[in-house]
């Protein structure tokens, strides 16, 4: 079945110590989305990619970047940790960006900072 | 701004009952699209039903529908029958019409438990 997948599924890094997050999509989407959720909090969009071309949210701390290598795989990376970015971070695709596709979701990847 | 309330953190419905969850949004926008997104325990987020604001006929899916008032900025979400499988934290969230702006703004969620 075409879907997103997320790797790892839960992650423990520790404090300072880069962590990278994959996202992997059989749908062949053009657009990769990272969100960050956070416990009983609604997701919150990090950045996006529609193909190559990176969009970053405004509020989103130099922290975090990404990577999009070809279609099929996005990359979270987070440079140096904190303990306030402990969190579930949310991958997911569409076909175009705009309010008629539906977003696709992975399962989430479960960050803990010790 | 634009905002999502879903002011209810918790709902508990019994089994083949029915329960509406609420929210309620702001924007300024005119041209937008509402949804209703499911997140089972420790599985991925699936999209329940979408409403588009310029059509007044209220969107349903199976066991799923939505109360769409445009006017008042509100839209429910209302399970029929219950199942075991609908304990779920859901999210209401809207998206405005923008293209490379255009982003989904959820609100905080609510869990919702089925008792059998």
């Amino acid at each position: 079945d075409a879907m997103v997948i997320q790797n790892p599924r839960y992650q423990v890094t520790q404090f300072g110590k880069p962590v990278t997050l994959s996202c992997s999509q059989t749908l062949n989407h053009n657009v990769m989305y990272w969100y960050q959720q956070k416990s009983s909090q609604a997701p919150k969009l990090l950045f996006h990619y529609y193909d190559k071309d990176f969009n970053n949210e405004a509020d989103t701390p130099d922290n975090f970047q990404s990577r999009r290598p070809n279609t099929s795989f996005c990359f979270l990376d987070i440079r140096s940790p904190g303990l306030g970015d402990a969190a579930m971070y949310l991958c997911a695709t569409s076909v175009e960006r705009g309010a008629r596709d539906e977003q696709y979701f992975g399962p989430g990847t479960r960050l803990t900072v010790t | 701004a634009q905002t999502v309330t879903q002011s209810q953190p918790e709902m508990s419905v019994q089994e083949a009952e029915t329960v509406t969850l609420s929210c309620t949004y702001d924007t300024s926008e005119s041209n937008y699209y509402l949804f209703w997104y499911k997140q089972p325990p420790s599985r991925q987020m699936i999209l329940v039903i979408r409403q588009e604001a310029y059509k007044q006929q209220n969107a349903t899916e199976n066991r799923f529908s939505v109360n769409f008032q445009k006017a008042a900025k509100s839209f429910s979400l209302k399970i029929s029958d219950s199942q075991l499988g609908d304990t779920a934290m859901y999210f209401c969230a809207f998206i405005t019409n923008t293209g490379a702006n255009s982003k989904l703004t959820f609100g905080k969620g609510i869990t919702l438990s089925v008792r059998p």
